[in-house]
């Protein structure tokens, strides 16, 4: 059985940073990818990358390049969102999902609990 | 960037209701296309792929069609347990956009 948990809800001041982490288990790990989602309070789905379990390739949405970085630990099974220079409007929960291995075009076919962070003066 | 416009934005039908919800792209996407429900503080989850690929366990009144740029969900027989937000979600390319959503209320 395929699980994505995530690490728990945080407040972080505006110019802080968070590291949100994903532990994967029950699938080969390497042969799959991490996409990480966010959904602001009351919107909708927002897809800020896609981290692969091949080779570590990255594909960073626009809008968040220069402030996100994702990194894969195989040893632990454990992806990570780093992301900096947090604001109000960051406020959102975040989502791992699994996606594809090799190439980002692949949907997003299990989903993590999702990370709620607050980013509050 | 190819944009994913979502309509209706909210709908309310009755329990046994056929309901459709429409997704269209602002470029073609082939058949890139996957739909997801979200129920209320719950994640998202994968009901459909590749236009018209039921995702495992998802139940079969749940059908997808469509190519190119439009691209439709149809519930046939609407449950109370499909109340819900739905989002459609391409994969052709990077990014990886969604569709606004669409809210599903029972009448």
């Amino acid at each position: 059985q395929v699980h994505l948990v995530q690490s728990a809800a945080g407040v972080k001041k505006p110019g802080d940073s968070v590291k949100v982490s994903c532990e994967a288990s029950g699938y080969t790990f390497n042969k799959y990818g991490i996409n990480w989602v966010r959904q602001a309070p009351g919107q909708g789905l927002e897809w800020m990358g896609w981290i692969s379990g091949y080779n570590y390739n990255t594909n960073y949405a626009q809008k968040f390049q220069g402030r996100v970085t994702m990194t894969m630990d195989t040893s632990t099974r454990t992806a990570y969102m780093d992301f900096r220079g947090l604001r109000s409007d960051d406020t959102a929960i975040y989502y791992c999902a699994r996606g594809g291995g090799a190439v980002p075009t692949v949907m997003s076919d299990y989903w993590g609990q999702g990370t709620p962070i607050t980013v509050s003066s | 960037d190819i944009q994913m416009t979502q309509s209706p934005s909210s709908l309310s039908a009755s329990v046994g209701d056929r309901v459709t919800i429409t997704c269209r792209a602002s470029q073609g996407i082939s058949n890139y296309l996957a739909w997801y429900r979200q129920k209320p503080g719950k994640s998202p989850e994968l009901l459909i792929f590749d236009t018209y690929k039921l995702q495992s366990g998802v139940p079969s009144r749940f059908s997808g069609t469509g190519y190119g740029t439009d691209f439709t969900l149809t519930i046939s027989g609407l449950q109370p347990e499909d109340v819900a937000i739905y989002y459609c979600q391409k994969y052709d390319s990077a990014p990886l956009s969604f569709g606004g959503g669409t809210k599903v209320e029972i009448k």
